[in-house]
């Protein structure tokens, strides 16, 4: 099965910084990566996702890129608000027909 | 679009008892996932469903832990005799098979005394 990890765990930045999150994978037959984000007390959201025919993929103030080499992908945020302060999970997934497999999750504070 | 709908939102019962929770996906959706979230543990996936029908069952815990989809539009996930350890939020998802997006339903919270 597919073995998901997050770097790093925790992150703390301040107001306006950048932030950045990677999510390793071991299936090389993964081929959808999404990013959710879960605000304290509320449900997973998806923010954005890439599929392997994609390097790159930006939307406003996110951004997902993917090493499908190196089996990595990772979350970019630039300009940090104290609203980005969440649990941001990534989960990827190998076919259409599978169920999304979370990683642990890392929790950014943006400080004001 | 009302969106992916569980009942009861907070549950709190005392060891020993049944626990049902329920989940109502969105109109349209083929597939069905169970979540369960600990601090512990993170989001793990219990089971889930293509059409009705139970696919991957491997994350059920325990034998005391069933699910089922009698119909497109409604689902169960009981425990039966609950746990102190099955304390959690456990949220339902749903999304139209052949499509990536999934959607998180808000999830029920379980306290077992």
């Amino acid at each position: 099965g597919e073995n998901v990890e997050q770097h790093p765990s925790t992150l703390s930045v301040q107001e306006g910084d950048s932030a950045v999150i990677k999510c390793t994978y071991s299936d090389s037959a993964s081929n959808y990566f999404p990013w959710y984000k879960q605000e304290l007390g509320k449900r997973p959201q998806l923010i954005i996702d890439i599929r392997s025919n994609v390097g790159e993929k930006k939307d406003q103030r996110i951004a997902v890129t993917l090493n499908k080499t190196a089996k990595h992908f990772s979350l970019h945020i630039t300009e940090t608000q104290p609203e980005d302060s969440a649990v941001y999970f990534c989960a990827p997934r190998d076919q259409a027909g599978t169920a999304l497999i979370f990683g642990k999750g890392t929790t950014l504070s943006v400080s004001s | 679009d009302a969106g992916v709908i569980q009942s009861p939102r907070h549950e709190v019962t005392e060891m020993g008892q049944e626990v049902t929770l329920r989940c109502k996906p969105i109109s349209g959706h083929n597939s069905l996932f169970w979540y369960r979230q600990t601090m512990m543990r993170g989001l793990e996936l219990l089971i889930y469903f293509n059409n009705n029908v139970p696919i991957d069952d491997s994350g059920m815990p325990e034998d005391r832990f069933s699910a089922k989809m009698p119909n497109a539009s409604f689902s169960t996930l009981k425990i039966q005799p609950s746990e102190p350890r099955d304390s959690a939020v456990y949220f339902c998802a749903s999304r139209v098979t052949e499509q990536e997006t999934q959607y998180f339903g808000p999830g029920t919270r379980l306290l077992v005394l």
